[in-house]
Parts: C-alpha cells; sequence; structure tokens
C-alpha cells in the first residue's frame, strides 16, 4: 500500500520546539518530503530526504528517517507564530514522479 | 520568476455548468502535475505530463474532467458538467522534470459548486 499517516493537530508554545511525525507503508520509498501550507496558499516545499540518509539539518529544520519503522520526523527549533500552518509528508517511489501526500499536521503555535 | 500561475484563484458555479482552470507552470519546467485537495480526502494526484504528453491520468475521477496541455507554458483541467462533489481546492505544480524532485506548487484556485 501507499498509506501515508500523519496526527491531525499540534499545539505548541512559541520558543519551544515542535516535532511532526508522519509513518508510511511504502519500504521501497526513494526521496521523502515536507511541505508548509499557509491559510490560502500553495504547498511550499521545505525540505526532502533522500531513502539513505538518517538526518537532514537545515537552519532550525531537523529531518530524521527510521527506514526499520517506516517513520519520518519534522522538527522545528525555537517555533514562531509564523510557523503555524499545515504540514504535509510525501513520499516518492523509484523514479516516478507521482508523490503520496499524507494527510496534514495543523500546527498551532500559542503565545 | 513568478512562480506557478493558477487563473481563476476563485470560482462559483452552478451545477452542470462547464469550468475551466487554467495553469501556467514555471518557465523551463517540463512537469506538470495537476492536484485536487478536499477535507475528506486530502490531497490527491489527478494527472500530470512531462513534455506536454499525459504520463499518469489515474487519478482523473471520472469523464467528466479532462486536461491538456497544448503547450510548455499553459495547461486547463476542465470539468463538464460539474457537480457539487467536485468543490474543492486545484492546485497546479511543475517540476524541472519528471524526476527532479522538487515540485513547485501554484496558489490553487477555490471551486465551489452549488
Amino acid at each position: 500500500g501507499e498509506d501515508v499517516e500523519q496526527s491531525l493537530f499540534l499545539s505548541v508554545r512559541e520558543g519551544d520546539s515542535s516535532v511532526i511525525n508522519c509513518t508510511y507503508t511504502d519500504s521501497s520509498s526513494t526521496y521523502l518530503y515536507w511541505y508548509k501550507q499557509e491559510p490560502g496558499a500553495g504547498l511550499q516545499l521545505l525540505t526532502y530526504i533522500f531513502s539513505n540518509m538518517d538526518m537532514k539539518q537545515d537552519q532550525r529544520l531537523t529531518v530524521l528517517l527510521n527506514k526499520k519503522d517506516k517513520h519520518l520526523s519534522l522538527r522545528i527549533a525555537d517555533t514562531q507564530t509564523g510557523d503555524s500552518a499545515i504540514y504535509f509528508c510525501a513520499k516518492r517511489t523509484g523514479t516516478a514522479s507521482k508523490l503520496t501526500f499524507g494527510t496534514g499536521t495543523r500546527l498551532q503555535v500559542t503565545l | 520568476d513568478a512562480g506557478v500561475i493558477q487563473s481563476p484563484r476563485h470560482e462559483v458555479t452552478e451545477m452542470g455548468q462547464e469550468v475551466t482552470l487554467r495553469c501556467k507552470p514555471i518557465s523551463g519546467h517540463n512537469s506538470l502535475f495537476w492536484y485536487r485537495q478536499t477535507m475528506m480526502r486530502g490531497l490527491e494526484l489527478l494527472i500530470y505530463f512531462n513534455n506536454n504528453v499525459p504520463i499518469d491520468d489515474s487519478g482523473m475521477p471520472e469523464d467528466r474532467f479532462s486536461a491538456k496541455m497544448p503547450n510548455a507554458s499553459f495547461s486547463t483541467l476542465k470539468i463538464q458538467p460539474s457537480e457539487p462533489r467536485d468543490s474543492a481546492v486545484y492546485f497546479c505544480a511543475s517540476s524541472l522534470s519528471q524526476t527532479q524532485e522538487t515540485q513547485y506548487f501554484g496558489p490553487g484556485t477555490r471551486l465551489l459548486v452549488l
């Protein structure tokens, strides 16, 4: 199957770290992505990781991949109110262009 | 670069009417994708093109939906006749190639069919 699952909602306080989790069922995934969607806008690519990597860091963002458990996470350090959005996990299998998206996690940042 | 351009941004129509959504991909990108986003089904790939040729249309819901890409800088998604269950946000995305990892999304067209 090609299911990609995420929790629906996460609330964190400004300045804290946020961890958004994603699980998938297809072990042949090649690339895994995190997209951000702000209200009324399209999806913006935040970062991606190739399946032979365990971790990728980009400024405040850290992606961790556990291939054995088919688990992907996105950590946002020092979360700001501007980080409030829906975050989508997506995967690509092989060289196919098709991306399979998760249901999205709504991140709410409170003061 | 202006990014992926979609029009209209909002469309309200009555059931049975024809709806045409338009997309201009990023210049130089060879692959174009149409997605639909709803609360119930999330984000679904409808169809994608590579070098103006439809590669995978398995996500197109039914014959009422059709998509064309007459040239490298323009694509349309048409719904005829439209139904209330077609109400959704339709996104267009483009990438440099089929295998290039980054898809760039347009702002979407919010469609409401009454």
